[in-house]
C-alpha cells in the first residue's frame, strides 16, 4: 500500500517555527483531495490538528497552520514548545484505494 | 462529549483469530461512517478498513483483504472488526476512528487496542 511522503524527522528550539512537508501521487493529493494533518503523542489517541488542509478545528491553537501550494501541502508551527514533540502524519483520501493513506510520519524533536 | 473506546485487543497465535470492538458514545453513531487504523511497533499509521453508515458498504487495505471483516451494531453503537488468519505483520495498537460528516478526515479516535500476533 503506498502512502504519503513525510521527512523522518525535524526539529527545532523552543520558539522557533518548523515545518514539515508531504508529497502524494496522482491517486490521491494529485487527484485534488484535501489533505489533513494528525499529532500523535506517546501514549495518546492521534489527534486532528488540520484538515481541509488549512483549517483548525476548535481548541488548537494557532500555533499550528496548515497551507498547500499545489499538489505540496505542508504544516508549520510557531513558538515551538517542549510539549509538541511527538509524531505528526499527513493524510489524505486515495481514490484508488477507496480508502486512505497516511505519510509515514515526521517526529518533531523540540531541543 | 465523543467517546471511542475499543477493547478485545490481546495475544493471538499466527493463523488465529481475534476481534476487536469499539463501544461508541456521544453522539449518534448510526449516522457516521468509521474506520479501523493500526500502528505497528516502530511504524506509522496505516488505514486498515471503512464502513459507510448505513453498513452497506465496506472497504479494506489490501493487507487485510480476504482475513478482515468490518460491521457495525447501530442499536449497541459499536464497531467490530474480525481479524482471521492472523499473521505476526498484523501486531499492531488498532484504533477507531470516526469520519467527520459529509468530510473524508477522521475527527475523533480511540486510545487504541493492543495486538499481538505470536506463537
Amino acid at each position: 500500500q503506498s502512502g504519503l511522503t513525510q521527512p523522518p524527522s525535524v526539529s527545532g528550539a523552543p520558539g522557533q517555527r518548523i515545518t514539515i512537508s508531504c508529497t502524494g501521487s496522482s491517486s490521491n493529493i494529485g487527484a485534488g483531495y484535501d489533505v489533513h494533518w494528525y499529532q500523535h503523542l506517546p501514549g495518546t489517541a492521534p489527534k486532528l490538528l488540520i484538515y481541509g488542509n488549512s483549517n483548525r478545528p476548535s481548541g488548537v491553537p494557532d500555533r499550528f497552520s496548515g497551507s498547500r501550494s499545489g499538489t505540496s501541502p505542508s504544516l508549520a508551527i510557531t513558538g515551538l514548545q517542549a510539549e509538541d514533540e511527538g509524531d505528526y502524519y499527513c493524510q489524505s483520501y486515495d481514490r484508488s484505494l477507496s480508502g486512505w493513506v497516511f505519510g509515514g510520519g515526521t517526529k518533531l524533536t523540540v531541543l | 462529549e465523543v467517546q471511542l473506546v475499543e477493547s478485545g485487543g490481546g495475544l493471538a497465535q499466527p493463523g488465529g483469530s481475534l476481534r476487536l470492538s469499539c463501544a461508541a458514545s456521544g453522539f449518534i453513531f448510526s449516522r457516521y461512517e468509521m474506520n479501523w487504523v493500526r500502528q505497528a511497533p516502530g511504524k506509522g499509521l496505516e488505514w486498515v478498513s471503512y464502513i459507510s453508515s448505513s453498513g452497506s458498504t465496506m472497504y479494506y487495505a489490501e493487507s487485510v483483504k480476504g482475513r478482515f471483516t468490518i460491521s457495525r451494531d447501530d442499536a449497541k453503537n459499536s464497531l467490530s472488526l474480525q481479524m482471521n488468519s492472523l499473521r505476526a505483520e498484523d501486531t499492531a495498537v488498532y484504533y477507531c476512528a470516526r469520519v467527520s460528516s459529509g468530510d473524508n478526515y477522521f475527527d475523533y479516535w480511540g486510545q487504541g487496542a493492543l495486538v499481538t500476533v505470536s506463537s
